[in-house]
């Protein structure tokens, strides 16, 4: 658990918190991610940062905002969320130009919006 | 994109028997990677295998690219594998493609 770690591990928010959850990488990778993965689901892509630029978002609403300042920290902020976001959001890190592109992925964040 | 299908969705098995996981995609992969997440959530990366062979302990992995298919086998299965066996996939994006899982419950 050392080399991805998230924080916190549950959160229990109302639908007017403003609330952010955090994920750090030790492994020196520069490429982070995340997903969202709602009950009995597969895991679903929500950004992908490489080099702390953003270079995807996969038509997330605008009620997430993630944030990358440097290459070992992610930060996905929430305002005004719905029931349905309820869910384990999970960060991911890895590797670029090595060729090995293997994630490594954080405990998750449970959520839950009441 | 890129399909990624699992199977069996379930599998129930007693303490000591072996098994085997499927994942079929859809197209050419340059990144597969199969996962056991514990019933608090927590992903556990099992192999990295976009081809070849691989083995670690009781588990073992083959992905014949070819083929587009990866095989996940479990030896001598223990109550501490059961949970959900995730196989994922990427091509050049990067982005990981991740199947519906298979749920295993390995009974004592």
């Amino acid at each position: 658990e050392t080399g991805v770690t998230q924080t916190p591990r549950h959160l229990v928010m109302g639908m007017t918190n403003k609330k952010s959850l955090k994920c750090e990488q030790h492994l020196g990778h520069n490429a982070m991610y995340w997903y969202k993965q709602s009950a009995k689901k597969p895991l679903e892509l929500m950004f992908v940062y490489s080099l702390e630029e953003r270079v995807e978002n996969n038509s997330v609403p605008s009620r997430f905002s993630p944030e990358c300042p440097n290459s070992s920290h992610l930060f996905l902020h929430l305002h005004t969320l719905q029931p349905e976001d309820s869910a384990l959001y999970l960060c991911a890190s890895s590797p670029l130009g090595t060729g090995v592109n293997e994630q490594f992925f954080g405990p998750g964040t449970r959520l839950t919006v009441l | 994109g890129i399909q990624v299908e699992q199977s069996p969705p379930d599998l129930i098995l007693q303490e000591g028997a072996n098994s085997t996981l499927r994942c079929n995609f859809s197209d050419s992969v340059n990144n597969l990677q199969w996962f056991h997440q514990n019933p608090w959530g927590q992903l556990i990366n099992l192999f990295y295998i976009p081809s070849g062979t691989k083995q670690n302990g009781r588990l073992s992995a083959t992905t014949v690219a070819t083929e587009r298919y990866s095989l996940l086998y479990i030896s001598s299965s223990q109550t501490t594998d059961s949970g959900v066996y995730f196989c994922a996939v990427s091509s050049n994006t990067g982005k990981l493609i991740f199947g519906q899982g298979t749920t295993l419950q390995v009974k004592p």
